[in-house]
């Protein structure tokens, strides 16, 4: 079956330009996870959704970051006023659900990203 | 959260065991132990995970001492296909902290 896949896989836009990426979730995964990923350095963990709803956005580096997931399937990470900064690959992974107090969570699928570039 | 501390590097040859120890020192009653794996220009992919003890799957095995702060990720008989990062990361039920991973490289 189909993974997870993101548009675009690379973006080049200048510094101050607005983006948009997205997230198609495997169907039926419940939650949604964003992530973004500098050269040598692991994932970092940046929104995640339950459903609709933000569940936690904690990883949000400031107000210029906003995701939304409307209809609790595709996923839309939009970035304001690109700073060079922002620079990465930005990885979105969904699991079938988050877990509860206690329990595990599922495993969480990675897609393959999107390379952005701010010149 | 539970900080993780793994080598920057392994280097190994095909056919060989690899073991790759991970110490978080700080794991919370809660949390579970899960590792993954990283190709270049590839999202993480999971690999095992698991709470205390013992657990094996079809790729891996993950040995776990009974105070929980470390675990060891076993790879049987590694390839070349082998050489990727690979994550330790204890996870508490939704978000996962990445920390900068192992780099395995296999050669011939």
């Amino acid at each position: 079956g189909a993974g997870v896949s993101q548009t675009p896989s690379n973006k080049v836009t200048e510094k101050g330009k607005y983006v948009e990426l997205r997230c198609d979730p495997i169907s039926g995964h419940t939650a949604l996870y964003w992530y973004r990923q500098s050269l040598g350095q692991g994932p970092e963990f940046l929104i995640y959704f339950q459903g609709t709803g933000a569940a936690d956005d904690s990883g949000l580096p400031n107000d210029r970051f906003f995701a939304v997931r409307p209809e609790g399937s595709v996923s839309t990470l939009k970035i304001q006023r690109t700073e060079r900064g922002d620079s990465a690959v930005y990885l979105c992974a969904s699991s079938l659900r988050s877990g509860g107090e206690g329990t595990s969570g599922d495993e969480q699928f990675f897609g393959p990203g999107t390379r952005l570039t701010v010149l | 959260l539970a900080k993780t501390t793994q080598p920057i590097s392994m280097d190994s040859y095909e056919g060989q065991e690899v073991n790759i120890t991970c110490s978080h020192n700080n794991i919370a009653t809660n949390d579970y132990i899960t590792w993954y794996q990283q190709f270049p220009s590839q999202g993480p992919r999971f690999i095992i995970q698991g709470y205390k003890t013992k657990v094996t799957n079809e790729v891996a095995s993950l040995f776990i001492p009974a105070d929980r702060k470390s675990s060891t990720l076993s790879l049987p008989r590694v390839s070349l296909s082998d050489t990727a990062v690979y994550y330790c990361l204890v996870r508490g039920y939704s978000t996962l902290t990445f920390g900068k991973g192992t780099m395995l490289l296999v050669s011939p």
